[in-house]
């Protein structure tokens, strides 16, 4: 089955640059998506179609995709960022089946 | 703007069938797919499925032969059966209108979820 690795964990301290990689092997003829979880709610589209930001996200939220990998990037990421991010995205069988990444914790500290 | 409620029973016996209803409020269901994704505790999201409001649907091979998803436009609901379910099947489940097939603005409208406990 198709699957969508992430890094488990990221780390940064507040206004540096964090970036979180997703790697698949549909990813050249797919689009990522990209969702961040806060604690006990429900995930939030952050990043569409690869590198577009859906209305009210802020512009510090970017995305990128070259090859097998997508990457989210949060420029001067700041404490409220701190979430589980998850990439998403549909297989190469023609059913376009949904699959999400393993999720990384971002710590902001 | 458009709202998703998930319903149904929080306690299901193992064995059983896993029965949930997403209500749409605030726009028509017509002309989206709409998705199932869950979450067990302390763990990742796993997308179930997806339903067209025409009732063609895609499943996650991995679930495929216990899932049934369908549709009523006239309520602006769409719904959810699990058979078979075991503890592994405890989770939170979460609706969400699914944007990623047309126009691929991905899965842009999420509701709060519902636990459910699988359980004798």
């Amino acid at each position: 089955s198709y699957e969508l690795t992430q890094p488990p964990s990221v780390s940064v301290s507040p206004g540096q640059t964090a970036r979180i990689t997703c790697s698949g092997d549909a990813l050249p003829k797919k689009y990522a998506y990209w969702y961040q979880q806060k604690s006990g709610q429900a995930p939030v589209l952050v990043i569409y179609e690869d590198s577009k930001r859906p209305s009210g996200i802020p512009e510090r939220f970017s995305g990128s995709s070259s090859g097998t990998m997508a990457t989210l990037t949060i420029s001067g990421a700041q404490v409220e960022d701190e979430a589980d991010y998850y990439c998403y995205s549909t297989d190469s069988s023609g059913n376009h089946r949904g699959v999400f990444g393993g999720g990384t914790k971002l710590t902001v500290l | 703007q458009v709202q998703l409620q998930e319903s149904g029973p929080g306690l299901v016996k193992p064995s059983e069938t896993l029965s949930l209803t997403c209500t749409v409020s605030g726009g028509s269901i017509s002309s989206y797919y709409w998705s199932w994704i869950r979450q067990p505790a302390g763990k990742g999201l796993e997308w179930i499925g997806r339903i067209y409001t025409s009732g063609s649907t895609n499943y996650n091979p991995s679930l495929k032969s216990r899932v049934t998803m369908s549709v009523d436009t006239s309520k602006n609901q769409f719904s959810l059966k699990l058979s078979s379910v075991t503890a592994a099947d405890t989770a939170v489940y979460y609706c969400a209108r699914d944007r990623t097939i047309f126009g691929n603005y991905g899965m842009d409208v999420w509701g709060q979820g519902t636990t459910v406990t699988v359980s004798s």
